[in-house]
């Protein structure tokens, strides 16, 4: 048990929907990634946040969005849903901005139909 | 784009060999991160060796780092039917926010 916690787990939803993901840190982990992972993409990082601000951004979606609360919970919305956006989705926290180990939750798994 | 590159892509080998996987980066890194995966669960952290380390050992892992051919190779030793699992490198480069830059993963099978 890596300490981040993910949910929901599994997660069917249809075309043009919205969906949120929620990723709770491990305990005192500032930092939250974001991570899409596809059969044809591979792990492709989104974004991440540091204590409640964007610290970098990736190859995300402009119909995908995210936030950090003051709480460090981390929510991960994704709208106008495409057959192609089914993948797992991962959140990923770590204690400083860098140099640290990154820690990996469960997963969302995500299937649009 | 994919940072790191790992080879081979697929890997069988009997209980009890090592395994050896290798993994190709493209810029300056700050650190390097082994990750295993289970077929669709999440990914465990191994072990991360920093850009001034050049071996590191976990159990029956042991990692080395070559900064000068940005490379780098996870030898898993004795290994067992649990071991079966996709391997992954990921990267920190130096330049920008921390972002871990996965490669497209070595997917090993253990035979019994």
């Amino acid at each position: 048990d890596s300490g981040v916690t993910q949910t929901p787990k599994h997660l069917i939803t249809a075309t043009g929907q919205r969906v949120t993901l929620r990723c709770s840190p491990r305990s005192g982990d500032l930092s939250v990634y974001w991570y899409q992972q596809s059969l044809d993409q591979g792990l492709q990082f989104l974004i991440q946040y540091y204590n409640g601000e964007e610290r970098a951004k990736g190859n995300i979606l402009e119909r995908f969005s995210a936030q950090q609360f003051p709480d460090l919970h981390s929510e991960l919305n994704l709208s106008s849903l495409e057959l192609g956006d089914s993948a797992l989705y991962f959140c990923a926290s770590t204690r400083a901005d860098r140099g640290n180990t990154i820690y990996f939750g469960e997963g969302s798994w995500l299937t649009v139909v | 784009s994919q940072q790191g590159e790992e080879d081979p892509q697929a890997l069988s080998i009997q209980e009890g060999e090592n395994a050896t996987m290798n993994c190709s980066y493209k810029t300056s890194i700050n650190n390097l991160q082994w990750y295993r995966q289970n077929s669709g669960r999440g990914l465990v952290h191994l072990i991360l060796i920093r850009s001034n380390e050049r071996e590191k050992h976990s159990g029956r892992l042991r990692v080395t780092l070559d900064t000068s051919k940005k490379s780098s190779s996870l030898l898993i030793t004795a290994s067992r039917a649990a071991d079966t699992a996709s391997y992954f490198c990921a990267t920190d480069s130096i330049q920008g926010a921390q972002k871990l830059v996965f490669g497209q993963g070595t997917r090993l099978t253990i035979n019994p």
